[in-house]
């Protein structure tokens, strides 16, 4: 079975800078996805950013952008520019190629920006 | 486009009470999928449908929890009896069930048991 593991319960970073959010996770398979989400207050779960794992090329979305390593089985998330809405819970997640499509996420961690 | 549509918010029963769970997906996603987030944790999978079927349901704990999905739209989610450990947010999801797609979240139910 797949897990996925975000080692780091809480960071915090200044408004403007950049911080990294880690993520490692472990499977036996060759083809899945891997995105992050971010979880505010009001709960509902946005995505950030997603990374197919037959792309070599990290993924990018504006500030946001990932640093895959597929051999390190490590899936880290960069915000640049901090922003205070970008204050929330940020979740790791895998899904597998085929069968079910179920995301599999980890515990997930919380980010305090400070102004 | 419209987003997922979950209710109620929140809900609050005593254990061994039944409680009833709404969502209603995007419009044209084949594909639903319900996780249980209890406090401090990332979503679990309960159960997922593909249109009225079920692909997914193995870690739903089937003696007090049931769900359906008639007509491969809305679905319901239901606990009966409720223990103290189903304290969590509920959420629904929909995807369009292609893997590349991505899965849309609702806002959730809490639920508390008292």
């Amino acid at each position: 079975a797949q897990t996925v593991t975000q080692s780091q319960p809480e960071m915090s970073v200044q408004e403007a800078e950049t911080v990294t959010l880690s993520c490692t996770y472990d499977t036996s398979e060759s083809d899945y996805y891997l995105f992050w989400y971010k979880q505010p207050p009001s709960r509902q779960m946005i995505l950030v950013i997603r990374q197919e794992a037959y792309k070599q090329q990290n993924a990018t979305e504006n500030r946001f952008s990932v640093n895959f390593q597929k051999a390190a089985k490590s899936f880290s998330l960069k915000i640049s520019d901090s922003q205070l809405g970008d204050a929330a819970m940020y979740f790791c997640a895998y899904r597998s190629e085929g069968g079910s499509e179920k995301l599999v996420f980890g515990k997930g961690m919380k980010l305090t920006v400070n102004p | 486009e419209a987003g997922v549509a979950q209710s109620p918010r929140y809900k609050i029963i005593e254990k061994r009470q039944s409680v009833a769970f709404w969502c209603n997906p995007i419009s044209g996603h084949a594909t639903l999928y319900w996780y249980q987030q209890i406090l401090g944790q990332g979503p679990k999978l309960l159960i997922q449908f593909q249109n009225n079927g079920v692909v997914d349901d193995s870690q739903l704990p089937k003696d007090r929890f049931s769900a359906e999905r008639l007509k491969g739209v809305d679905s319901t989610l239901k606990i009966q009896p409720a223990k103290l450990e189903d304290s969590a947010v509920y959420l629904c999801a929909s995807s369009l069930g292609q893997p590349n797609q991505p899965q849309h979240f609702g806002d959730g139910t809490r639920l508390s048991i008292l």
